[in-house]
């Protein structure tokens, strides 16, 4: 299966940009990076996700190597409301989708 | 805004008692995932279903859980019987036919603790 691999947890000052990253070097041509937000006491929540190109949506950017073997997660002014953990996922593989949540990255923002 | 509800919000039982949670997908919607969450485990893949049919079940306990959906309004997770080590948030998912090029949507959970 096509894992991925992101730092237990990150800081951020409250309104600068965060980055987080996400190595997935396994992955297949066919395979879809998703991002995924989980705040305290709640269901995930979706972020963004993404083929081969960059994408960008009101919550966030992604921004996806030219190898696939790595991408990141661009949150361009970070808020408390951001502190959370974030998943990155690859639905796997034409025919199956499935979608297996890792341990993600706890992200903290300091006001 | 359509929403994934599930029912109950809460539900506390005890060991060898049946446990069912309900899951009611965003209408239209033909992928339907389950999942569980633990402190120890984190978030765990049980089933997921593509109109309806079940399409892996691999993370599931196949002695003491069973997951259907009755119809494409509805989709169930039992547990019989129950154990302690079955305390956890049960989260149910839906998509359109679109996913995995769409987003999946996440109902706010069942919080099942069994004594």
């Amino acid at each position: 299966d096509a894992k991925t691999t992101q730092p237990n947890s990150m800081e951020s000052n409250e309104e600068e940009p965060v980055h987080l990253p996400c190595n997935h070097s396994t992955i297949s041509g066919t395979d879809y990076i998703h991002w995924y937000r989980q705040l305290p006491s709640q269901g995930p929540e979706y972020v963004i996700h993404g083929l081969t190109s960059n994408v960008n949506n009101r919550m966030a950017s992604l921004a996806i190597a030219e190898d696939r073997k790595s991408s990141t997660l661009i949150l361009h002014r970070a808020t408390l409301r951001d502190a959370a953990v974030y998943y990155c996922i690859l639905s796997i593989g034409a025919g199956s989708y499935q979608l297996t949540f890792g341990k993600g990255t706890k992200l903290s923002v300091i006001p | 805004d359509a929403r994934v509800t599930q029912t109950p919000r809460h539900k506390v039982t005890e060991m060898g008692q049946e446990v069912t949670m309900r899951c009611q997908p965003i209408l239209g919607h033909n992928t339907v995932f389950w999942y569980r969450q633990t402190m120890m485990q984190g978030l765990e893949l049980l089933a997921y279903f593509r109109n309806r049919a079940p399409l892996d079940d691999s993370g599931m306990p196949k002695d003491r859980f069973s997951a259907e959906m009755p119809d494409a309004t509805l989709a169930t997770l039992k547990i019989q019987p129950s154990e302690p080590r079955d305390s956890a948030v049960y989260f149910c998912a839906s998509g359109s036919s679109g996913f995995p090029n769409e987003k999946l949507f996440f109902g706010s959970g069942t919080q099942l603790s069994v004594l």
